[in-house]
């Protein structure tokens, strides 16, 4: 069975600019989880779609936006990109509301110049 | 809301060797779940091992084994016969056993394991 996979690997942008990232999950999944990996920040979560519902959100300004389609697939956007916005985002994905374990994509390694 | 707090930036210790990674968190829930992640170099997090705080059996996972102390809030990983490929980042990650939570896990800030051979 396929992993989590994310496209593309690595983005560069430019300040000001907007930038879409998407996520795959391992089939049957039905929920995706967004964080954003910083050496300064750690790892910090995002949001959570689920069944193309939003669940949770983080604590990201609403230039950090998401969503999930009928196949589970999800995308991250981020407009008026700013230079802390530089970072690797990880998705993750899990089976329904009830499992725990989470399965991490190889993230998207974004670099706003 | 919750903390994890991982003391140890940096860990390392001889090939074959026994290793313990340090992790303590602070919560008011009863209900939640401890996890281990590894980042190798890829930077593909796996899963290293979950623990259930309902349970007081501790979790043991072939070489990895933890030590769950819930009225201290510490959750330690233990590594035995460390070989050269359990070089990476360790994270400690809480969840919420809340149904509104979802999947939501904070993470310590990790602790970068080096093994000599």
């Amino acid at each position: 069975k396929a992993g989590v996979t994310q496209t593309p690997r690595y983005l560069i942008k430019t300040r000001g600019q907007q930038v879409t990232l998407s996520c795959s999950p391992i089939s049957g999944h039905r929920s995706v989880s967004w964080y954003q990996q910083t050496p300064g920040q750690g790892l910090q979560f995002l949001f959570e779609y689920f069944s193309e519902t939003q669940r949770n959100k983080g604590n990201f300004p609403g230039r950090f936006s998401g969503r999930q389609f009928s196949n589970s697939r999800s995308e991250m956007n981020v407009s008026t990109l700013e230079l802390g916005d530089s970072a690797l985002y990880l998705c993750a994905s899990r089976r329904g509301s009830r499992t725990y374990e989470q399965y991490f994509g190889p993230g998207t390694r974004l670099t706003v110049t | 809301a919750q903390t994890v707090t991982q003391s140890q930036p940096e860990m390392s210790v001889q090939e074959a060797e026994t290793v313990t990674l340090s992790c303590t968190y602070d919560t008011s829930e009863s209900d939640y779940y401890l996890f281990w992640y590894k980042q190798p170099p890829s930077r593909q997090m796996i899963l290293v091992i979950r623990q259930e705080a309902y349970k007081q059996q501790n979790a043991t996972e072939n070489r990895f084994s933890v030590n769950f102390q819930k009225a201290a809030k510490s959750f330690s990983l233990k590594i035995s016969d460390s070989q050269l490929g359990d070089a990476a980042m360790y994270f400690c990650a809480y969840r919420s056993g809340q149904e509104t939570s979802g999947s939501r896990l904070t993470f310590g800030e990790g602790t970068q394991l080096t093994v000599n051979p």
